[in-house]
């Protein structure tokens, strides 16, 4: 089963973009690269999911390299908003079932 | 508003009582999760059910009891817990199981076991 990796912690400062990085070295061919976040005390929000492509939307850009072996997420213009754990996840395969697995993580502070 | 609503959102409960925790969604979503955010873990995946049967029962300890009556609720049904099952549970639903269906997570469920 694929899994990913993050690193535990980035900070990025008000107004400049977050660019985080994301490993999944074991991805399967058919298999979705996701993004969620959790502000504290919230539930993890999705923010966006791809194949191959790159993708965008009204709130982040995904970068899938051409090998599908890591991406990067996007926050062009980051806010204190912004502060939060981002979550980068491949939807396991537990024999047909596809469970999103979640890992720790990646900490993004944005600061002033 | 997330569309999934998780009632209530703060519960204390004592090792002897029985409570139950609520999800409601109103996507339309055919798929529906229970998530155990313990301090300083990952989500651990405790249930799935899919069109209202349970798919998935990840090792879960019997004092912790899940029912899905339809596709739009879900329930956690409590007894006997320890002071270790304290932490936020998180209630998740999707449109089915696909690998292209994301997530949507409500705000979670604060349980404190004294």
């Amino acid at each position: 089963d694929a899994k990913t990796t993050q690193p535990p912690s980035m900070d990025c400062a008000e107004g400049r973009a977050a660019n985080l990085p994301c490993n999944h070295s074991t991805i399967s061919g058919n298999e979705y690269v996701y993004w969620y976040r959790q502000i504290h005390s919230q539930g993890p929000q999705y923010i966006i999911h791809g194949l191959k492509n790159n993708e965008t939307n009204e709130m982040a850009s995904l970068i899938i390299t051409e090998d599908r072996k890591s991406s990067t997420l996007i926050l062009p213009h980051a806010t204190l908003r912004d502060t939060a754990v981002y979550y980068c996840i491949v939807r396991v395969d537990l024999g047909g079932s596809y469970i999103p697995t979640f890992g720790r993580g990646t900490s993004l502070i944005v600061h002033p | 508003e997330t569309g999934v609503t998780q009632t209530p959102r703060h519960l204390v409960m004592g090792m002897t009582n029985k409570k139950s925790l609520k999800c409601e969604q109103h996507l339309g979503h055919n798929a529906m999760y229970w998530y155990k955010q313990s301090a300083k873990k990952p989500l651990e995946l405790m249930f799935v059910y899919n069109f209202k049967e349970q798919t998935e029962n990840n090792s879960v300890p019997s004092r912790f009891s899940p029912e899905c009556p339809n596709s739009s609720h879900l329930f956690l049904h409590l007894h006997t817990l320890q002071p270790e099952d304290s932490a936020l549970y998180l209630c998740a639903s999707s449109q089915d199981r696909t690998l292209s269906s994301p997530l949507h997570f409500g705000n979670g469920t604060r349980l404190t076991v004294t």
